[in-house]
C-alpha cells in the first residue's frame, strides 16, 4: 500500500481559478514538501511543512500556498492559477531527522491550466 | 545557497556496461547525499544514501562514491541492463537543513 498519495492525478484548471492539490501520508513523518516538475528544471521546492500547523516558504513560493492541518495531511493550494503553473507536482514526506531527511515522494499530480 | 550541476543530462549505455552519474556541489557544509530513480510516469524512489563520513557505498550493482575534497559525488551502475532505464537524480543537503536542493536529472536509456 503507498505511503504517500495524491490527489487528484490529473487536473485541468481555467486561468485564474483555484485549484487544490491534496497529499495524504501513512508514514507519520513531520516533514512534508511540495515539488514542481519541469522540463529543464529538474525539482523545485515550493513549500513545505515541518509538522501540522507549521508552512515554511521552499525556493519558488510565489502564487502558491500551503496547508497543513494535520500530521498526515498537506495541500497545496493555486488561489489563482496561471497558465505558468502547468506542471507536474509532487509530494513527499520525510521523517526529519537531522541532516538525514531522505523523502518518499507521492506519484505525482498533473495540472494544466488553460 | 547550494548549487548542484549533475552531468551527462543525458546517457545512452549497452546492456552490461556501466553507467555512471556525476554531481558537484558548492557548500562544505554539506552532509547527506541520496540518489533517487524516477520510472516514467511515476514519482522519485529512493536508491542510496551515504553520509559525508562514508567515502564509498556499494550495494545491488549501484555503487555510489563521494569525494568531500571535489565536492563530487557519483553513482555508478555496473552492468546495466534495460529495467535501469530512467531518469536519476542526486540531493544533497546540510546538516541542518532539511530542503535538500536536487540535480536537474540524467535520463538513461539501457539498450538490450
Amino acid at each position: 500500500e503507498a505511503a504517500v498519495t495524491q490527489s487528484p492525478r490529473n487536473k485541468v484548471a481555467v486561468t485564474g481559478g483555484k485549484v487544490t492539490l491534496s497529499c495524504n501520508q501513512t508514514n507519520n513523518h513531520n516533514n512534508m514538501y511540495w515539488y514542481r516538475q519541469d522540463t529543464g528544471h529538474g525539482l523545485r521546492l515550493i513549500h513545505y511543512s515541518y509538522g501540522a500547523g507549521s508552512t515554511e516558504k521552499g525556493d519558488i513560493p510565489d502564487g502558491y500556498k500551503a496547508s497543513r492541518p494535520s500530521q498526515e495531511n498537506f495541500s497545496l493550494i493555486l488561489e489563482l492559477a496561471t497558465p505558468s503553473q502547468t506542471s507536474v507536482y509532487f509530494c513527499a514526506s520525510g521523517d526529519g531527522r537531522l541532516g538525514r531527511d531522505t523523502q518518499y515522494f507521492g506519484p505525482g499530480t498533473r495540472l494544466l491550466v488553460l | 545557497g547550494e548549487q548542484v550541476e549533475q552531468r551527462p543530462p543525458h546517457l545512452s549505455v549497452r546492456e552490461g556496461d556501466s553507467a555512471i552519474i556525476i554531481c558537484t556541489y558548492t557548500d562544505s557544509a554539506t552532509a547527506y547525499f541520496s540518489w533517487y530513480k524516477q520510472e516514467a510516469g511515476a514519482g522519485l524512489q529512493l536508491l542510496m544514501s551515504v553520509l559525508s563520513n562514508v567515502d564509498r557505498k556499494e550495494e545491488q550493482g549501484l555503487t555510489v562514491l563521494l569525494n568531500k575534497k571535489d565536492k563530487r559525488l557519483s553513482l555508478n551502475l555496473t552492468a546495466a541492463h534495460p529495467g535501469d532505464s530512467a531518469v536519476y537524480f542526486c540531493a544533497v543537503s546540510s546538516g541542518g537543513n532539511y530542503k535538500p536542493t536536487f540535480g536537474k536529472g540524467t535520463s538513461l536509456v539501457v539498450h538490450p
